[in-house]
């Protein structure tokens, strides 16, 4: 069975453009989460969707959303980037609500100039 | 409220030697540990997981950890480290109510193996 997959695996872009990632689950699990990993505050929970509702969000800006699609591939989208925003994004699947082993992608690295 | 604290940012040994890394855990509720370890450039890959059944996990590549209630603590060991060891570990700390999924996880423990 595949893992989870994201694309891209790098984005370089500058301040105040938007950007879009792309996270696809490991087949048939219905919940997505994504995080954001820098060095200086490590792994943080940005917002977690479950059957294309959010379930759970962190303690991000709105310039942070998401969506999860019926086929539960997620995307992420971040407005007027930052600085601040470059960080390796990673998601994360899981089988359901009940769950809550989960299984991490490769990552997408991103880098605002 | 949870918390995860790993003990040491930093750990260093000669290969062939044991690996110790150290994570104690807070939390209101009877909790699920897991150890994850993150390679350079990579995402994070489960090495092991505490979910109320025996107290001692075997996890891969050789590594377990052993719940401590009284302690509260879940310490990652491995007998004899390999160079292909090196990298990050992630302590996390899981707790579902409701059907919401609250995950804390640790600040990361960077293992070094010296040849």
């Amino acid at each position: 069975k595949a893992g989870v997959t994201q694309t891209p695996r790098y984005l370089i872009k500058t301040r105040g453009q938007q950007v879009t990632l792309s996270c696809s689950p490991i087949s048939g699990h219905r919940s997505v989460s994504w995080y954001q990993q820098t060095p200086g505050q490590g792994l943080q929970f940005l917002f977690e969707y479950f059957s294309e509702t959010q379930r759970n969000k962190g303690n991000f800006p709105g310039r942070f959303s998401g969506r999860q699609f019926s086929n539960s591939r997620s995307e992420m989208n971040v407005s007027t980037l930052e600085l601040g925003d470059s960080a390796l994004y990673l998601c994360a699947s899981r089988l359901a609500e009940t769950y809550n082993e989960q299984f991490f992608g490769p990552g997408t690295r991103l880098t605002v100039l | 409220a949870q918390s995860v604290t790993q003990l040491d940012s930093h750990v260093s040994v000669s290969e062939g030697t044991p690996v110790l890394l150290r994570c104690n855990y807070s939390s209101s509720y009877s909790p699920s540990l897991f150890w994850y370890v993150q390679h350079p450039n990579k995402g994070l890959q489960l090495l092991l997981k505490y979910t109320s059944a025996a107290t001692l996990v075997k996890g891969i590549n050789g590594f377990e950890a052993e719940f401590k209630k009284s302690e509260t603590s879940f310490h990652l060991t491995k007998p004899s480290a390999h160079m292909s060891d090196a990298a990050e570990y992630f302590c996390v700390v899981t707790m579902i109510s409701g059907g919401y999924q609250k995950v804390t996880f640790g600040i990361g423990t960077k293992l070094q193996v010296i040849p």
